[in-house]
Formats: structure tokens, C-alpha cells, sequence
């Protein structure tokens, strides 16, 4: 069955600094799909980032980045210099690859990120 | 990216009533879309998947009776609460799907979600 685990339900920093949210998974599929969405109090879910099973490289874009390590399970995001403006909740996800139900998301339960000035 | 559009975006209803949430693809055709729910400070958990003319696929203890999903064309799904309550109120959000390349799997994209409130 799929899973996702972000054990973290909120984190508070303080402005300027990184901050690092966890998400675990688990899947039975050799090939699946990673993601990251930010959601702030509009609601509006925001694609952050996928990330394929077979790709294991690290990924930046700008301040953010990724570590994907399939040993553990793990799929990290880290904001580097955190600001205000990135205070939402970020959800981690994962995505089936085949059978009926192809692309559904299983979401965690999401980490509350509040940044203070 | 692709666009997907819901209507309304906020919509307030007194018990008993029924209400039709909108979800559109703008820009693409969408093979597939769903429905999610999320409560406050909740995660979202998904309602059920439609495929453009068949009927809809409802997750465990979503009542079909109650949530009736149309997916009539590649560009439009809607959801209607049927005799909504108070329990209902929740933030609706709907996707729509496609299938990309290998690298990039199947493709969703997110509407931008439909607070429903029932009094």
C-alpha cells in the first residue's frame, strides 16, 4: 500500500533561516512519482516539484532544494534563508504508476511552516 | 503548465440544498480528474477519480448517492452535493490528469479549490 509520512506537523523559524520539512514513503511500485506542493492560506495547492523513482539526483532552484535517497525513503525539501512569504503548509505526495486508479495522489499529512520576520 | 479552473470559488448554501461545483481544463484535455476533500488543517483525501464517459470511481465511505461526479467531456467534470449539511462544509479541489512522457509519469494539475460552506 502506498504511504506517506511527514512527522513533522509544524515547524516555526525564524527568518534567514534554513529549515528542512522530512517526508517518508512507502510503495510497493519500482517506478513512482515524488512530489512537493506548497499551499498557502489561499488554498490553491502550488506544484513545487516530481521527482521519478529512477532519478536519484539531488535537485536546487534557488532556495529550495531536494534530497531524494531511495535507501531510505526519503524525499527532504530544505529553504535555504527562509523568508515570510514561505510560510504555508507544504504537502509531500506520491503517485501510482499503472492499474485503475493511475496517477492518484497520496498526499501526507502536510508540515505547517511559519516563518517569522 | 496546464490550467485547470473551478467554479465557484466559494459558495454558501443552507442545509437541505444542493450545489454543482465546476472544474475545467482549460488548456488541455483531461483523461482523467479528481475530486478531493480537505478539512481544515487537514490533509487532502481523495473523493474519486472519473474518466471522461464513465461513471465515477468513489474512494471508501465517500457516498456516491450524495456526491454525484460528471465527467461528460475531456474539459469538464463537475460535483454535485446533493442535500448538503453542515458536514459538508469543506474545501473542495479538484485535478486534472494526463499521461506525460516516462520521465515525467502522469501529469496533474490543480484547480484552484472550492470553499463550500453549509448553514
Amino acid at each position: 500500500a502506498q504511504k506517506v509520512t511527514q512527522a513533522q506537523t509544524e515547524i516555526s523559524v525564524v527568518e534567514k533561516e534554513d529549515v528542512t520539512l522530512d517526508c517518508v514513503y512507502e510503495t510497493r511500485d519500482t517506478t513512482y512519482y515524488l512530489f512537493w506542493y506548497k499551499q498557502p492560506p489561499s488554498g490553491e495547492l502550488v506544484f513545487l516539484i516530481r521527482r521519478n523513482s529512477f532519478d536519484e539526483q539531488n535537485e536546487i532552484s534557488g532556495r529550495y532544494s531536494w534530497n531524494f535517497q531511495k535507501s531510505t525513503s526519503s524525499f527532504n525539501f530544505t529553504i535555504t534563508a527562509s523568508q515570510v512569504v514561505d510560510s504555508a503548509v507544504y504537502f509531500c505526495a506520491l503517485s501510482e504508476t499503472r492499474g485503475s486508479t493511475l496517477g492518484r495522489l497520496y498526499f501526507g499529512r502536510g508540515t505547517q511552516l511559519t516563518v517569522w520576520p | 503548465g496546464a490550467v485547470v479552473s473551478q467554479h465557484p470559488s466559494w459558495v454558501i448554501c443552507k442545509s437541505g440544498t444542493s450545489v454543482k461545483i465546476e472544474c475545467r481544463s482549460l488548456d488541455f484535455q483531461a483523461t482523467t480528474m479528481f475530486w478531493y476533500r480537505q478539512f481544515p488543517k487537514q490533509s487532502l483525501m481523495l473523493m474519486a477519480t472519473s474518466n471522461e464517459g464513465s461513471k465515477a470511481t468513489y474512494e471508501q465511505g465517500v457516498e456516491k448517492d450524495k456526491f454525484l461526479i460528471n465527467h461528460a467531456s475531456l474539459t469538464l467534470s463537475t460535483l454535485t452535493v446533493t442535500s448538503a449539511h453542515p458536514e459538508d462544509s469543506s474545501f473542495y479541489i479538484c485535478s486534472g490528469g494526463r499521461q506525460g512522457s516516462l520521465f515525467v509519469g502522469y501529469e496533474q494539475y490543480f484547480g484552484p479549490g472550492t470553499r463550500l460552506t453549509v448553514t
